[in-house]
């Protein structure tokens, strides 16, 4: 079936390391997003990707990074310079180049500081 | 920088009511996509409506309606005859036009339906 997975469903992470959240579409679609979810505060973008090797920078970028070397991966990676890591993680996938396209979302990954 | 507004946190509903849900957007743009989402306590984001900002007629699907006050700016949901199953949060997110495919969300409203 075509769909956005993301692995692990559950990462823990020691202060200091850094750390890769898997995502994977096989939906054949051009844009990629990653957003964070805390609560009371809805989702935040961190980054998006609209074409394979070009990304930009969401509304709270400082302290992830990101990269899209093939059209089905985007992986963030949460660095130690995240001053408060430990958050719920979406990906998301959607068309370009239609009008009223529809964001897709993976299961989430979620991620706790120990 | 676009912002959506959702003011109420919390919501709940009796089963078989109606419960109408708030949204509002900021935006200099004339023409923009308004989308809501539900998030069960699966976690699983899913559509429920999309709006295009040319199109004056209202989205329905189903049991679920907008009604979308372009010059207000609102993008409030109706849910008709609430079931358990529409308990979860619900987004409201605005996408602009052109090229640009950044979604913005509001902060969501925790809906309660009570049987």
């Amino acid at each position: 079936d075509g769909g956005i997975t993301q692995s692990p469903k559950y990462l823990f992470r020691k202060e200091g390391q850094n750390v890769t959240l898997s995502c994977e579409q096989n939906l054949n679609h051009d844009a990629m997003y990653w957003y964070r979810q805390d609560p009371g505060q809805g989702l935040r973008l961190i980054y998006y990707s609209q074409i394979v090797n070009d990304f930009q920078k969401g509304d709270i970028a400082e302290g992830y990074s990101v990269s899209r070397e093939k059209k089905e991966s985007f992986p963030l990676t949460v660095t130690s310079a995240q001053k408060n890591p430990t958050a719920f993680y979406l990906c998301a996938s959607s068309i370009i180049g239609l009008t009223n396209t529809e964001a897709f979302f993976g299961q989430g990954t979620r991620l706790t500081v120990v | 920088a676009q912002t959506v507004t959702q003011s109420q946190p919390e919501m709940s509903v009796q089963e078989a009511e109606t419960v109408t849900l708030s949204c509002t957007y900021d935006t200099s743009e004339s023409d923009y996509y308004l989308f809501w989402y539900k998030q069960p306590p699966s976690r699983q984001m899913i559509l429920v409506i999309r709006q295009e900002a040319y199109k004056q007629q209202n989205a329905t699907e189903n049991r679920f309606s907008v009604n979308f006050q372009k010059a207000a700016k609102s993008f409030s949901l109706k849910i008709s005859d609430s079931q358990l199953g529409d308990a979860a949060m619900y987004f409201c997110a605005y996408r602009p036009p052109g090229s640009n495919y950044k979604l913005t969300f509001g902060k969501g409203t925790l809906l309660t339906v009570n049987p």
